[in-house]
């Protein structure tokens, strides 16, 4: 869904450690799901993606996770470094419609 | 591969001035995607065109904006008589095909940051 205008949530991990950053998404119709990253000052940029016929789907570092009975939708970032601060964003494709975004969490990465 | 281009990065207009955003899709994309962005805010979607068509501009505002794609040159987010409330981050994505259809990602420009004094 649409953000409403509420401050992001807010996720401190230390370097090193495993982050997870969930998202709920509100479609049951919707087919694909992406991830972004966006970091101060710059546009969203893709970190990986996954469609509605797998429930996981592996990159480099991350992992994304995908439960369409509770329509959530899950980040997993391993080993999280402090250039992986940023504010992520989690986007559903809804069939015959546009992308919409989520409200994203802010990744705060304490060295 | 150049990716997605907007200009300007920094707009600032005077109430009851035009404002023009700019964005050059990547190379091969013929889809075009315009968002709006308030600070510590999601993403809006305004606007989705192709070459020459309009698609879905369901989140655009009914007066003041419009929105182009032609068939040469960059697409543009036009915004006429600006009031203060239109100070944001205006993003543009452009993709290969549409979401869903040909499971390609949108790919974003780094914005254009107006501010309506």
């Amino acid at each position: 869904g649409e953000s409403v205008g509420l401050h992001l949530p807010t996720l401190s991990v230390q370097e090193g450690d495993n982050s997870i950053i969930n998202c709920a998404y509100s479609n049951s119709a919707s087919d694909y799901f992406i991830w972004y990253k966006q970091e101060s000052g710059k546009g969203p940029q893709f970190i990986i993606d996954i469609r509605s016929n797998m429930d996981k789907r592996q990159g480099q570092r991350v992992t994304v996770l995908l439960n369409k009975t509770v329509k959530h939708l899950s980040l997993q970032i391993a080993a999280t470094q402090p250039g992986d601060s940023a504010v992520y964003f989690c986007a559903e494709n809804i069939p015959n419609n546009d992308m919409r975004f989520g409200a994203g969490t802010r990744l705060t990465v304490k060295p | 591969n150049a990716g997605v281009m907007q200009n300007p990065r920094h707009l600032v207009r005077r109430r009851g001035q035009e404002a023009r955003l700019r964005c050059s899709p990547m190379k091969g994309h013929s889809h075009v995607y315009w968002y709006r962005q308030l600070p510590e805010e999601g993403l809006k979607f305004m606007v989705y065109l192709q070459k020459e068509n309009i698609i879905d501009e369901s989140g655009m505002p009914k007066e003041r904006f419009s929105a182009e794609f032609p068939k040469e040159g960059p697409s543009i987010l036009r915004i006429q008589q600006v009031v203060r409330g239109d100070s944001a981050a205006y993003f543009c994505a452009s993709s290969t095909t549409v979401v869903g259809g040909g499971n390609q990602p949108q790919h974003f420009g780094d914005g254009t940051r107006l501010s309506i004094l």
